[in-house]
């Protein structure tokens, strides 16, 4: 089975520049997550959303930070314009909406670096 | 507030020896609790998981967990490390909806030979 698929894997841009991440969650997830990590910071849940509506973006660092989930399968993250600050692994994660316990399954990530 | 706590950032072990990487909880529900590993440059993977039934729980790589309600506790356990086991490891507690999923800051593993 495919697990949540992210790209691009690896993405160097200089500031100011527009960033746009993409996730396809598992198949039948109903649930997905952005997570940024970083050295600093650990992990942060960025935006959460249920049924391709977005329910908790409250992690979001600010207005230069959006993300969309047009349907079940496919989800963006866009940073414009980008800063250095920014630089860090994203992640998205999804969840079946039919588990007990709701446990998250990770992508490989995208590792951003502003310059 | 719900919280997860790894007391250990980074843990150094011989190859052979025994593991226990330690997580304590704050959650204000019944929790669902949880060990990810993260390899370097890869994702995050799901260990093992507990959400009720028996207070030890088996899960992949030889690992094992257990649950003390009396203490928060859910520590990782593995009677042998093997040099493939060094990477980043994390606790993490949530419900089984909405987006209450709580992360540790993780511990990082180091296997020596």
């Amino acid at each position: 089975d495919a697990g949540v698929i992210q790209s691009p894997r690896h993405e160097v841009t200089e500031m100011g520049q527009e960033v746009t991440l993409r996730c396809k969650p598992i198949s039948g997830h109903n649930s997905l997550f952005w997570y940024r990590q970083t050295m600093m910071r650990g992990l942060e849940l960025l935006i959460y959303f249920n049924n391709n509506v977005p329910i908790d973006d409250s992690g979001m660092p600010e207005d230069r930070f959006s993300a969309k989930m047009p349907n079940a399968s496919f989800s963006t993250l866009k940073i414009q314009p980008s800063e250095p600050r920014d630089s860090a692994v994203y992640f998205c994660a999804s969840r079946a909406r039919t588990t007990i316990t709701g446990e998250l399954f990770f992508g490989e990530g995208s590792r951003l670096t502003v310059l | 507030a719900q919280s997860v706590t790894q007391p250990d950032i980074h843990i150094t072990v011989s190859e052979g020896a025994s593991l226990e990487l330690r997580c304590n909880y704050s959650y204000g529900a019944t929790p669902y609790l949880f060990w990810y590993v993260q390899s370097p440059g890869q994702g995050l993977q799901l260990l093992l998981k507990y959400f009720s039934g028996d207070t030890l729980v088996q899960g992949i790589k030889g690992f094992e967990a257990e649950f003390k309600r009396s203490q928060s506790s859910f520590n990782l356990r593995k009677p042998s490390v093997h040099w493939s086991d060094a990477a980043e490891y994390f606790c993490a507690v949530g419900a089984n909806t909405g987006n209450q999923f709580y992360f540790g800051t993780g511990t990082s593993l180091t296997v020596i030979p």
